[in-house]
């Protein structure tokens, strides 16, 4: 497998434009993540999925924040509109859950957003 | 909630040297992953760690859990210039599947 794939790799976009980011998860995995990396916050997720259903979007940071799943193999997440401070690294991971406790998720190499 | 903390932020360190990243966790977490990241790159796994006492080692890196003092470390044995990177610990509430990340420790190994 190609592991987690998301595009763009990166994204310069002007403020107020609409931005959308894609995921495409591991094949038979369950859950997707989708992640935010700042230096001044650190890792954070903003949602995740089982099954292409949300489970919890408590980290999304506002409405401009939305993210869809479709179907098992592709998610989006979309900011409209788009501000500097949303300036980050997004990261996709997916992980399949197993009997024992031992799911790990992994990563996708994340979209650098720069919005000026 | 559960809230992760890694110490320290940054370290600095010789090569031949040994040294130990801590992770403290403040509630009951199901399980402890470690993750590396080289700069501009994404999360690699490098351990699970599911039960207390559970100690996982590959090559000179070597991680382990205390479940009863939300304690886990990450030991670094001889370090080499290739272990430079960002370490980050990971935890997860009983039965949840997201992961809560600590910080992260910049770790750069100097020749």
């Amino acid at each position: 497998d190609a592991g987690v794939i998301q595009s763009p790799r990166h994204e310069v976009t002007e403020m107020g434009q609409e931005v959308t980011l894609r995921c495409k998860p591991i094949s038979g995995h369950d859950y997707l993540f989708w992640y935010r990396q700042t230096m001044m916050r650190g890792l954070e997720l903003l949602i995740y999925f089982n099954n292409n259903v949300p489970i919890d979007d408590s980290g999304m940071p506002e409405d401009r924040f939305s993210a869809k799943m479709p179907n098992a193999s592709f998610s989006t997440l979309k900011i409209q509109p788009s501000e500097p401070r949303d300036s980050a690294v997004y990261f996709c991971a997916s992980s399949l859950r197993k009997t024992g406790g031992r799911t790990e998720a992994f990563f996708g190499q994340g979209t650098r957003l720069t919005v000026v | 909630e559960l809230k992760v903390e890694q110490n320290p932020l940054f370290l600095s360190m010789q090569e031949g040297k040994n040294y130990t990243i801590y992770c403290n966790y403040s509630t009951t977490s199901d399980r402890l992953y470690w993750y590396r990241q080289d700069p501009g790159k994404s999360l690699e796994s490098l351990f699970v760690l599911l039960s207390n006492g559970a100690v996982k080692q590959e090559g000179r890196l070597m991680a382990s859990l205390d479940t009863k003092a939300r304690l886990s470390t990450l030991h670094i044995t001889a370090a080499v210039h290739d272990l430079s990177a960002t370490y980050f610990c990971a935890g997860a509430l009983q039965g949840a599947q997201k992961l809560v990340f600590g910080q992260g420790t910049r770790l750069t190994i100097n020749p």
